[in-house]
């Protein structure tokens, strides 16, 4: 079965700071690759995806992430984070006839 | 707003309740999902239905009872809960369940239960 494993729990960034959030995945074939975010109170939506082609792709809001196919790994990244990032951040994958599997979720503090 | 809209947001019961969950999606989507998002675990999938028929149903406990009468609709009956069936139950839709990559599934607000 494939599992995604979502390094930190909790991380607390000042606005403008780098983020890069980890997340790597068990499955040696074939897989599509998602992150999702979950702002306070709201629900889940999709951020960036990762089917094929270039490693790099880029998202919604200045979010990018790249997908290391040696590492088995999909990092999300932003440049310079702003408080309205707070939020919970869900890597998944979803790779042969397996549904989609969440990792456990990184919870982002950004402090203005 | 996704187009996928659960009721209650909130609900508290007690052990011996019998209460219902519902999910609405307006996307035209055929197939539907429950999952379960407790703290610092991922988000557990429940059950899936295709075009109205249940393809799988991942060991949940009985005291959770699915129903999807259309592709529109689905549904989660809930009885003789227990604490730790409190959490945060969400609904999903895609177009279909394939591999295909580019079904992607879009989330409901989800309900927050609280089992006393």
């Amino acid at each position: 079965a494939q599992s995604v494993s979502q390094h930190n729990h909790h991380v607390i960034l000042s606005e403008a700071a780098s983020l890069e959030l980890g997340c790597n995945y068990s499955y040696g074939g074939t897989v599509n690759l998602f992150w999702y975010v979950q702002y306070p109170g709201q629900h889940l939506q999709l951020l960036l995806k990762y089917f094929s082609g270039d490693p790099l792709v880029k998202g919604i809001k200045g979010f990018e992430a790249e997908f290391i196919k040696s590492k088995f790994s999909f990092n999300l990244r932003k440049p310079s984070v702003q408080w309205s990032d707070t939020a919970e951040y869900f890597c998944a994958v979803k790779a042969g006839s397996y549904q989609l599997t969440f990792g456990k979720g990184t919870k982002l503090s950004v402090i203005p | 707003e996704t187009g996928v809209t659960q009721t209650p947001r909130h609900l508290v019961m007690g052990m011996t309740n019998k209460k219902s969950l519902k999910c609405e999606q307006h996307l035209g989507h055929n197939a539907m999902y429950w999952y379960k998002q407790s703290a610092k675990k991922p988000l557990e999938l429940m059950f899936v239905y295709n075009f109205k028929e249940q393809t799988e149903n991942n060991s949940v406990p009985s005291r959770f009872s699915p129903e999807c009468p259309n592709s529109s609709h689905l549904f989660l009956h809930l009885h003789t809960l227990q604490p730790e069936d409190s959490a945060l139950y969400l609904c999903a839709s895609s177009p279909w369940t394939s591999g295909d990559p580019k079904n992607i599934q879009y989330f409901g607000a989800g309900t927050r239960l609280s089992v006393l």
